[in-house]
């Protein structure tokens, strides 16, 4: 079985700060992640997705995530904060191995960024 | 201009009424999804279909039913055996199945919006 766990309900952040979205993950096989951004009454929308190589992926507006092995995590982060970035983000994964190829994604995380 | 649509973007439902909510996409995709939405419970998968005339049930799939007669089109029908249908409904797709394009991201809609009055 694959799990996803998003451990903040929310985070807070002013403008112009640094930004981090934890994300963790449990999968049998070689673990394929995702990120996703959802504005209020919108769909989701696609940022980045780690599947192999550097550990460190750049994604869309100026987002990028880290991929650790060991710590089995896949955080979201970007340098500097916009208030625009304020959004609902989600993490998935699907096992690249094997098993189902449907995702599992986390509850979410909602990000507010403040001027 | 490719993507998926999602019809009607908000939908009333009266109790013990069937409602279909249309789910269309001009990706050529063969993968397509309908997730739940409910505030604080992320995604939940109600069902999804791998390629047209197929489909299987997702974790949530009582009260729901869903057709794939065509590869653009997966509607989604809530029953009034729903008890509890009030929710923000996403369709998503994605490309082939198989084991070796799992590295593809999904596409979203839009949204429908249902509410019971």
């Amino acid at each position: 079985a694959q799990s996803v766990a998003q451990p903040e309900d929310q985070v807070n952040v002013a403008e112009g700060n640094p930004l981090t979205v934890k994300c963790t993950y449990s999968v049998s096989g070689n673990p394929y992640l995702f990120w996703y951004v959802q504005y209020p009454n919108r769909g989701l929308q696609f940022l980045l997705k780690y599947i192999t190589g550097d550990n460190l992926v750049k994604g869309s507006y100026g987002f990028e995530a880290e991929f650790n092995k060991s710590q089995t995590s896949f955080h979201l982060k970007k340098p500097s904060a916009l208030v625009s970035d304020s959004a609902l983000y989600f993490c998935a994964v699907r096992d690249g191995t094997g098993g189902s190829y449907i995702p599992t994604f986390g509850r979410g995380t909602s990000l507010i960024v403040h001027p | 201009d490719g993507g998926i649509t999602q019809s009607p973007k908000y939908l009333f439902r009266k109790e013990g009424q069937n409602v279909t909510l249309s789910c269309e996409q001009n990706l050529n995709h063969d993968a397509m999804y309908w997730y739940r939405q409910d505030p604080g419970q992320g995604l939940r998968l109600i069902y999804y279909s791998q390629i047209v005339n197929d489909f299987q049930k997702g974790d949530i799939a009582e009260g729901y039913s869903v057709s794939r007669e065509k590869k653009e089109s997966f509607p989604l029908t809530v029953t009034s055996a729903q008890k509890n249908p009030t929710a923000f409904y996403l369709c998503a797709s994605s490309p082939q199945t198989q084991s070796g394009d799992r590295y593809n991201e999904q596409f979203f809609g839009p949204g429908t919006r249902l509410t019971v009055l």
